[in-house]
């Protein structure tokens, strides 16, 4: 099974930071890499596909890059309503989640 | 798109609930849909894959031989059958379509199964 580890767990920002969220795969998984945005009481939302494709509608902020086992999503300017919890996800041998992100008020 | 989960609920441990997807938008005979569950505060955890046309299925190992995923793709619905339901298995339970492409791109609003005496 492939394990997909995020760090760190928990973030704690100010709007207009500038975050960065780490995703590491247990084995090679390419680019079959998913980031999900979840907020409390709701379905999660995909944020990026293929590890670096952005979901449409999804405002330019976000971005995800990496391959192989190394993955980050990147907020270059965080909003309001990006604190959330963030997670990644493999789609290279079945489908398994990181453990998530949760982003706080600073 | 719009995917609707159904029949959530309070069961006995031991005991069975058949959960329903309807959806809605989209070609639902052309895609794939999944299962997956988030317990109370964790986090996701993919249960179960169908193809289109219901040839190829998989499940996690936590519910193999205890759950069985199907669809019924003139009436545009996915379905969830678990039997021996375990307190492990309280969770949301979420409907999502999938593709190669995009992986899981839509999301129901999930449905609540708890597993309690």
């Amino acid at each position: 099974d492939i394990q997909m580890t995020q760090s760190p767990s928990t973030l704690s920002a100010s709007v207009g930071d500038r975050v960065t969220i780490t995703c590491r795969a247990s084995q090679s998984i390419s680019s079959w890499l998913a980031w999900f945005q979840q907020k409390p009481g709701k379905a999660p939302k995909l944020l990026i596909y293929g590890a670096s494709n952005l979901e449409s509608g999804v405002p330019s902020r976000f971005s995800g890059s990496g391959s192989g086992t190394e993955f980050t999503l990147t907020i270059s300017s965080l909003q309001p309503d990006d604190f959330a919890t963030y997670y990644c996800q493999q789609y290279s041998n079945y489908w398994t989640f990181g453990q998530g992100t949760k982003v706080e008020i600073k | 798109v719009q995917l609707v989960e159904s029949g959530g609920g309070l069961v006995q441990p031991g005991g069975s609930l058949r959960l329903s997807c309807s959806a809605s938008g989209f070609t639902f005979s052309s895609f794939a849909m999944s299962w997956v569950r988030q317990a109370p505060g964790k986090g996701l955890e993919w249960v179960s894959y169908i193809n289109g046309r219901a040839s190829t299925i998989y499940y996690a190992d936590s519910v193999k031989g205890r759950f069985t995923i199907s669809r019924d793709n003139a009436q545009d619905s996915l379905y969830l059958q678990m039997n021996s339901l375990r307190a492990e298995d309280t969770a949301v339970y979420y409907c999502t379509r999938y593709s190669t492409s995009y992986d899981f791109d839509s999301w129901g609003q999930g449905t609540l199964v708890t597993v309690s005496s």
